[in-house]
């Protein structure tokens, strides 16, 4: 069955910068686009952009352009979001999610990974 | 980007009731072939989110027909009859019609 497995909550420090992974299985991973939301209390879901890991391309919303860096490994299957020069407005639930092409919908969803930004 | 607007933000319902959840967007989702990528999402207390309706009104696998959506253009509606305790959370409606992908802000279901 599918399955992605993210990484564990982190606690980082403002300017910092901080890399999450998420770990498919039960699939193809170079077949369909991996994406990531971003979950704020009371904000809801927020798009963060998306990755081909066949080919390696990438979108991205405008607003995370240069905050969010998207990589995948297609030897281990795993997605991996970088986040750099933090600052408390990153401090979310960050899912990876993977996308159905032509049907337009993500149809399996990581576990979700905390990241806290504090001093 | 398309705006999605959910009303209401919370609902209360008693087991075995039934609720409607609106969802608007800005934009008619009709994309340039002919489908509309309007979809719902459950998440659960401690969880994420998980598909439960995609194109309006196809049920995803695992979800009994309880759950109903309808819907065309730029306003869409979900139905639960019957409501029962694991059909608790928060519902999102969200597009895939126009990138980027957006969603509603979501609607709290909960127990009378």
């Amino acid at each position: 069955q599918v399955q992605l497995q993210q990484s564990g909550a982190e606690l980082v420090k403002p300017g910092s910068s901080v890399k999450i992974s998420c770990k498919a299985s039960g699939y193809t991973f170079t077949s369909y686009d991996m994406h990531w939301i971003k979950q704020q209390p009371g904000n809801g879901l927020e798009w963060i952009g998306w990755i081909y890991p066949g080919n390696g391309n990438t979108k991205y919303n405008q607003k995370f352009n240069g905050k969010a860096t998207l990589t995948a490994d297609k030897s281990s299957s795993t997605a991996y979001m970088q986040l750099s020069s933090l600052t408390s407005e990153d401090s979310a639930v960050y899912f990876c999610a993977r996308w159905r092409y032509g049907y337009n919908y993500f149809d399996y969803w990581g576990q979700g990974v905390m990241v806290t930004v504090s001093s | 980007d398309v705006v999605m607007t959910q009303t209401p933000v919370s609902l209360s319902v008693s087991l075995g009731g039934q609720v409607s959840i609106s969802c608007r967007s800005s934009q008619s989702l009709v994309h340039n072939n002919g489908n509309t990528y309007l979809s719902w999402y459950l998440q659960k207390p401690g969880q994420s989110p998980q598909l439960l309706i995609y194109k309006v009104s196809d049920r995803f696998s695992g979800f009994s027909d309880r759950f109903s959506g309808s819907g065309s253009g730029t306003d869409f509606t979900l139905k639960i009859s019957r409501v029962e305790p694991d059909d608790l959370g928060v519902y999102y409606c969200g597009q895939g019609t126009q990138y980027p992908p957006t969603f509603g802000a979501g609607t709290k279901l909960e127990l009378k």
